[in-house]
């Protein structure tokens, strides 16, 4: 089983600064990393899938990076609208979601 | 357009089963893997398993063996989730998603919200 650990829980930041949230796991996924967005009452939205490929349609400032057993998620310059709950998922070893983030403005 | 469409609310007694729908349209059924994922009230995301309807394939998160039963209805494109023996642990959300080819759950139902009470 491939276990994966999420940090921060929180965050608060302010409106322009950049984000980073990062997902170790405990075995070599390669780069099955994806990232998710989730606002209150709806579904997880696919922001990032494997390989560090940005999804149609999601803005440029969101980003991933890493490759074995360390990722970062990063948002540049945020956004109001980017207040919301954020999850890291492994897709290479069955499927493991990170435990979260949650992103606040400061 | 893909579309995965639950059914609806449920409240179910404490020991009793509950069995959910998730409706696809919008591209082969029978091509993509579908997906479960819980999320109780405040907490995070667990997958539970999954269900590849073309050839009725499973695959289950090791905790939720012995809870969660998947299966599907080609001809209907829906897939369903049944829980059984339920108990408070199991009240959530219940979100149905679709895999992409390589990994990443891309497309999503709107939940269903199970309560278990007595």
């Amino acid at each position: 089983e491939t276990t994966v650990t999420q940090s921060p829980a929180s965050l608060s930041m302010a409106i322009g600064e950049k984000v980073t949230i990062r997902c170790i796991t405990s075995t070599d996924i390669d780069d099955d990393m994806n990232w998710y967005q989730q606002k209150p009452g709806e579904p997880p939205k696919l922001l990032i899938s494997e390989g560090n490929t940005l999804r149609p349609g999601v803005p440029s400032r969101f980003s991933s990076s890493g490759y074995g057993t360390d990722f970062v998620f990063t948002i540049e310059n945020m956004l109001s609208e980017d207040v919301a709950d954020y999850y890291c998922l492994q897709s290479d070893n069955l499927f493991t979601f990170g435990s979260g983030t949650k992103l606040e403005i400061k | 357009e893909v579309q995965l469409q639950q059914s609806g609310t449920v409240l179910a007694r404490p020991g009793a089963s509950v069995k959910m729908s998730c409706k696809a349209s919008g591209y082969t059924f029978t091509s993509y893997w579908m997906h479960w994922v819980k999320q109780r009230p405040g907490q995070g995301l667990e997958w539970i398993g999954a269900i590849y309807p073309g050839n009725s394939d499973t695959s289950y998160n090791q905790k939720f063996k012995g809870k969660a039963k998947l299966t599907a209805v080609t001809s209907t494109s829906t897939a369903y989730m049944e829980l059984s023996s339920l108990t408070n642990e199991d009240s959530a959300v219940y979100y149905c998603t679709r895999s992409l080819l390589r990994g990443g759950f891309a497309y999503w139902g709107q939940g269903t919200l199970v309560t278990v009470s007595a």
